[in-house]
């Protein structure tokens, strides 16, 4: 069982550069969520997704953009990356939004120098 | 402000001792999720509370509610290495998004 499928796992980016963190699902769930996780801090939410072709902001969305262009992808981009985005970023994903159990990725691991 | 809190932060704690993790929110939440996380690893769900006074028990870990006081815990009984790992609470305060606490790292030494 697939689950959440985070891809890549790691990734070291330069300052301005730019990069697409890929989730993906197949448990035909609705909702779709990014976070990230930096120490100290508890995972916080970027953008999340209520369906196909919907997008909102989270708690911290500034620099990042999202698509949910089908239902079973979440796409997270980073247009000119800075050093404040190394982080950790999560994926999950619940059937019908936070009254269902959200299933998590294994994380992608991003620094920026 | 929807707000999560745990404390404390970071719990070392002696192998067969009992200790509590407490999650306090900051308005009425519809449910309250505990995660575990392994160092380097993904959030794994481990119990979801529903309605007041409940309690849910799975090996050495026990989770109750109480919405009254806007207050969680996760009781740990005996403790053994196993259960090192970083815990989250999660509310959900009735929006499409869960809110985390800022997890307790809890390390248990033999």
């Amino acid at each position: 069982n697939a689950g959440v499928t985070q891809t890549p796992k790691f990734r070291v980016l330069k300052t301005g550069q730019s990069m697409t963190l890929l989730c993906a699902q197949d448990m035909n769930h609705e909702y779709m969520y990014w976070y990230r996780q930096d120490p100290g801090m508890g995972l916080r939410l970027i953008h999340y997704s209520v369906g196909e072709g919907t997008t909102a902001k989270g708690e911290v969305p500034d620099g990042y953009n999202v698509s949910r262009l089908k239902k079973q992808n979440f796409l997270l981009g980073l247009e000119s990356a800075a050093p404040s985005q190394t982080s950790v970023y999560f994926c999950a994903s619940s059937l019908w939004g936070p009254n269902t159990e959200a299933f998590f990725g294994q994380g992608t691991r991003l620094t920026v120098v | 402000e929807l707000k999560v809190e745990q404390n404390p932060l970071f719990l070392s704690m002696q192998e067969g001792k009992n200790y509590t993790i407490y999650c306090n929110y900051s308005t009425t939440s519809d449910r309250l999720y505990w995660y575990r996380q392994d160092p380097g690893k993904s959030l794994e769900s481990l119990f979801v509370l529903l309605s007041n006074g409940a309690v849910k028990q799975e090996g050495r870990l026990m989770a109750s509610l109480d919405t009254k006081a806007r207050l969680s815990t996760l009781h740990i009984t005996a403790a053994v290495h196993d259960l090192s790992a970083t815990y989250f609470c999660a509310a959900n305060f009735g929006n499409e998004k869960l809110t985390f606490g800022t997890g307790t790292r809890l390390t248990i030494i033999p």
